[in-house]
């Protein structure tokens, strides 16, 4: 049972255009959610979230937008760069606490120089 | 500042051995995790912690042991080790409770474990 699910495995984008990654919920007790990016041989690190209060969250070139109504949240990337390259996971929970996340499978982003 | 740390970082082990894998926080955070990573199936959390003497299970707890005895430390245990038991490890911590901050977990390295 995938409460939490990332389709596109991979992404690939020219440089300087912009990056759309995509990520769908199933548990509508989720309310609060974040991105993450991870390079090889390292752990994740934590890029953006959002509370269910809002529908969008900017922080510089990312912006994570969620749709309540369609379970549906998107990290946007603009201007994407060549080290933007990394697996993108999104990842769910209830409250803000930080604990039990629960992740997406994760889509792996090529920017293209 | 050291954050998370996991040791070891690489391990082979065979099928029924059984080892620990150790992991420390400096950031004085209430709550501890571990998840699994594997191709195609994201992070899987497989046994957390929300305080010393404190531990439950996630998705993937099965084959799996933990304690926490510290704040700082919060080791996972394999009882006897199984191929699929094959993957990347990551330890998590966050503080706990309301906070000004962003809720968001804190990873180590990773250790990869390869079980023949």
């Amino acid at each position: 049972d995938q409460q939490v699910k990332q389709n596109s495995p991979s992404l690939s984008v020219q440089e300087g255009r912009i990056s759309i990654l995509n990520c769908d919920y199933t548990n509508s007790m989720f309310d609060y959610f974040l991105w993450y990016k991870k390079y090889p041989a390292e752990g994740p690190t934590f890029l953006i979230s959002i509370s269910s209060i809002k529908d969008k969250n900017e922080d510089g070139r990312f912006t994570v937008f969620l749709n309540k109504s369609a379970k549906h949240l998107s990290l946007h990337i603009v201007p994407s760069q060549p080290g933007d390259s990394a697996v993108y996971f999104c990842a769910a929970s209830k409250g803000t606490s930080g604990s039990r996340l629960t992740f997406g499978e994760g889509t792996q982003l090529t920017v293209n120089p | 500042n050291a954050g998370v740390t996991q040791t070891p970082k690489f391990q082979v082990l065979k099928t029924g051995q059984s080892m620990t894998l150790q992991c420390a926080q400096d950031m004085n955070h209430e709550y501890m995790s571990w998840y699994r990573q594997d191709p195609g199936m994201g992070l899987r959390l497989i046994h957390y912690s929300v305080g010393a003497g404190i531990t439950d299970q996630g998705e993937v707890p099965n084959g799996y042991n933990v304690s926490r005895s510290t704040t700082e430390d919060f080791p996972l245990r394999l009882l006897s080790a199984a191929p699929s038991q094959t993957s990347v490890y990551f330890c998590a911590s966050s503080y706990l409770g309301s906070c000004s901050c962003t809720g968001e977990l804190f990873f180590g390295e990773g250790s990869r474990l390869t079980v023949l």
